[in-house]
């Protein structure tokens, strides 16, 4: 079945560090959704892309979908302690259009 | 708008008995989902009702975990009997339509403890 797999599983970064996480999936993906999960919390989502090679950004997130729509990244610049969470992204597909997610990302912040 | 609304945020129950859960989704939202999140892991789709209807159950345990959505509107997820593997966060979510343009909206969950 169609699988998306996201890395790394974890990251630790310094407060004003950069950050990217990866997205792969074994199939070609309609869209890709990206989503913020806050420690307790439950997914909240981010954005969704849907073109071949679109590039989105959100202040300091940058979201990528690439050229054969398999992969897609989310770059955040200068991390922040808000920026705390598992980010994850899902992929539209299946038979039935469904949201696969990822494992996510896990990204803590050091002050 | 209000949110995804979902009860209980907490149960703990013993092996073998049983449970259920309860969302109310965004008003005017025909697309429900029931997910399961384990610990660490991302949430896995159980269900998706299309109104009323049942669009997928693959990944359903059909043997212990049964759903419904009756007036398409409000759904139960429950499970019986339970087994030590189900403990995981049950969220359930909602979207205008399958395509999922606006993506979902997750309810709070229920997170579920077996002992």
């Amino acid at each position: 079945g169609q699988q998306v797999m996201q890395i790394p599983q974890y990251q630790h970064v310094q407060e004003g560090e950069d950050f990217t996480t990866y997205c792969n999936s074994s199939t070609t993906l309609s869209n890709i959704q990206w989503y913020k999960q806050r420690p307790g919390g439950h997914p909240v989502f981010l954005i969704q892309l849907v073109k071949s090679g679109e590039v989105k950004k959100q202040k300091r997130l940058t979201f990528q979908f690439g050229e054969a729509k398999k992969n897609s990244s989310l770059h955040i610049t200068a991390t922040q302690t808000t920026d705390v969470g598992t980010y994850f992204c899902a992929g539209l597909g299946g038979s039935q259009g469904n949201l696969i997610f990822g494992k996510g990302t896990k990204l803590s912040v050091k002050p | 708008e209000a949110g995804v609304a979902q009860s209980p945020r907490y149960k703990i129950i013993e092996k073998r008995q049983s449970v259920a859960f309860w969302c109310n989704p965004i008003s005017g939202h025909a697309t429900l989902y029931w997910y399961q999140q384990i610990l660490g892991q991302g949430p896995k789709l159980l269900i998706q009702f299309q109104n009323n209807g049942v669009v997928d159950d693959s990944q359903l345990p059909k043997d212990r975990f049964s759903a419904e959505r009756l007036k398409g509107v409000d759904s139960t997820l429950k499970i019986q009997p339970a087994k030590l593997e189900d403990s995981a966060v049950y969220l359930c979510a909602s979207s205008l339509d399958r395509g999922t343009a606006y993506g979902y909206t997750f309810g709070s969950g229920t997170r579920l403890t077996v002992v």
